[in-house]
């Protein structure tokens, strides 16, 4: 069965450009997280889905990181006018419901900003 | 909030030998989740193994299996008999009861030796 996918496996972006990468979870799952990886480090929480609501997004870093999911499945998280310190691995999860649920990976999009 | 403690930044292991990764956690929830996932460097994240906090036996699959001490807010990660292929990062991760506040800690690099 397919797992979850993710798109750009690579990005490299001039600062100042706006990216948006994609995440299409596992047909079923309700519940899709996205994650910000620094080299080195553990994955950090950005935002968190139910369906289409956006539950959390405590940890989107400032007001340029924009997540949506319009239809419940297919998740785009959105960086304008990126920085250098936006270079990270963004990894997408999903997991079939809320409350103590395996979390899936995505492959992760490597982002390099210049 | 919760949070992860790996204290081992990097174990090496002798190949068909076992080795525990170590794991703390802190939590004022009753009820939580404690996952272990594999990162190698392809950058994917395997998951590997969960252990709920209400559950009276440790989570055994295959050759990893979950040391929980609940008292010690313990949750040690035990793989047997180590092959090659093991070697990677591994995460130590906890959700809360809603499955939200998924949080990672720093990771143990794990090399096993021919």
């Amino acid at each position: 069965g397919a797992g979850v996918s993710q798109s750009p496996r690579y990005k490299v972006a001039k600062r100042g450009q706006d990216v948006a990468l994609r995440c299409d979870p596992i047909s079923g799952h309700v519940s899709l997280f996205w994650y910000q990886q620094a080299l080195g480090q553990g994955p950090e929480f950005l935002t968190y889905f139910q369906n289409e609501a956006q539950l959390d997004k405590s940890g989107l870093p400032s007001d340029r990181f924009f997540a949506e999911r319009p239809e419940g499945s297919v998740s785009t998280l959105k960086i304008q006018r990126t920085q250098q310190e936006d270079s990270a691995v963004y990894l997408c999860a999903s997991s079939l419901a809320r409350g103590q649920d395996t979390q899936y990976f995505g492959p992760g999009t490597r982002l390099t900003v210049l | 909030a919760q949070k992860i403690t790996q204290t081992q930044p990097g174990m090496f292991v002798q190949e068909k030998e076992a080795v525990t990764l170590d794991c703390t956690y802190d939590t004022s929830d009753q009820s939580y989740g404690l996952f272990w996932y594999k990162q190698p460097s392809s950058g994917e994240m395997i998951f590997l193994i969960y252990q709920g906090s209400y559950d009276e036996q440790n989570a055994t699959e295959g050759r990893y299996s979950l040391n929980f001490q609940k008292a010690r807010k313990s949750a040690n990660l035990v793989i047997s008999a180590s092959q090659l292929g093991d070697s990677a990062m591994y995460f130590c991760a906890s959700d809360d009861s809603y499955g939200q506040n998924f949080v990672f800690g720093p990771g143990t690099r794990l090399s096993v030796l021919p």
